[in-house]
């Protein structure tokens, strides 16, 4: 995972809490990802980065908000989490069309 | 719809062997197939990025192979260690801007000393 930071490794909310999952990169490359990680369903695409102050809806963007204010951060937001935000969160970027992937941020909302 | 499937879901194989886990997908445009490793409560670790053009790619013990046109990819592994133990995903990127990966849902791989 080395180039790709996330805080925090776990969170617990309460429905209806916010907050606000922390990437960060220091490989200095454009294109950034948020995926979702649950059971059964592989991962799946949240939003995309392609380049600074630009982001783009994926697959299962609903109950998110992205932010990508400089090159090297993406953050993603929960602005009122739900039980089906339960999952465990990736950031991700792209070099040469291989990504390389965070550690993950384990979110429990109960 | 584009969708990847890897079989089987789990696998258990002794300590030695060889084994292929494999990884067919219903669009056979793609750009190019990465394969990932993932250890319990971890992050996923690249293994190997197969292009489109390529038919198979090596790295120590592993290959993956590419069959565009039968839409499947193979990752061989050679003389297995329990350090292999994981879960291997697959994924499909079929380019453009967003580079964005298709994956499957992973096979777990546990291998008996």
């Amino acid at each position: 995972n080395a180039g790709v930071t996330q805080t925090p490794k776990f969170q617990v909310l309460k429905t209806g809490q916010s907050m606000t999952l922390q990437c960060a990169q220091d490989m200095n490359h454009n294109s950034m990802y948020w995926y979702r990680q649950d059971p059964g369903m592989g991962l799946r695409l949240i939003y995309y980065s392609a380049s600074e102050g630009t982001t783009d809806k994926g697959e299962v963007p609903n109950g998110y908000n992205v932010s990508r204010l400089n090159k090297r951060e993406f953050s993603l937001r929960l602005e009122s989490a739900a039980p089906s935000q339960t999952s465990v969160y990736f950031c991700a970027l792209s070099r040469a069309y291989e990504q390389y992937f965070g550690p993950g941020t384990r979110l429990t909302v109960t | 719809k584009q969708e990847v499937t890897q079989i089987p879901a789990a696998l258990s194989v002794p300590e030695g062997e060889n084994l292929v886990l494999n990884c067919s997908f219903t669009d056979s445009a793609i750009y190019n197939l990465q394969w990932f490793r993932q250890d319990p409560g971890k992050g996923l670790t690249s293994l190997l990025l197969i292009q489109s053009s390529q038919r198979e790619q090596t790295s120590g013990r592993l290959n993956a192979s590419l069959d565009k046109s039968s839409g499947r990819s193979t990752l061989y592994i050679a003389a297995s260690q329990p350090g292999d133990s994981a879960t291997y995903l697959c994924a499909v990127s079929y380019g453009g801007a967003t580079n964005k990966l298709i994956f499957g849902t992973g096979t777990l791989l546990a291998v008996q000393p």
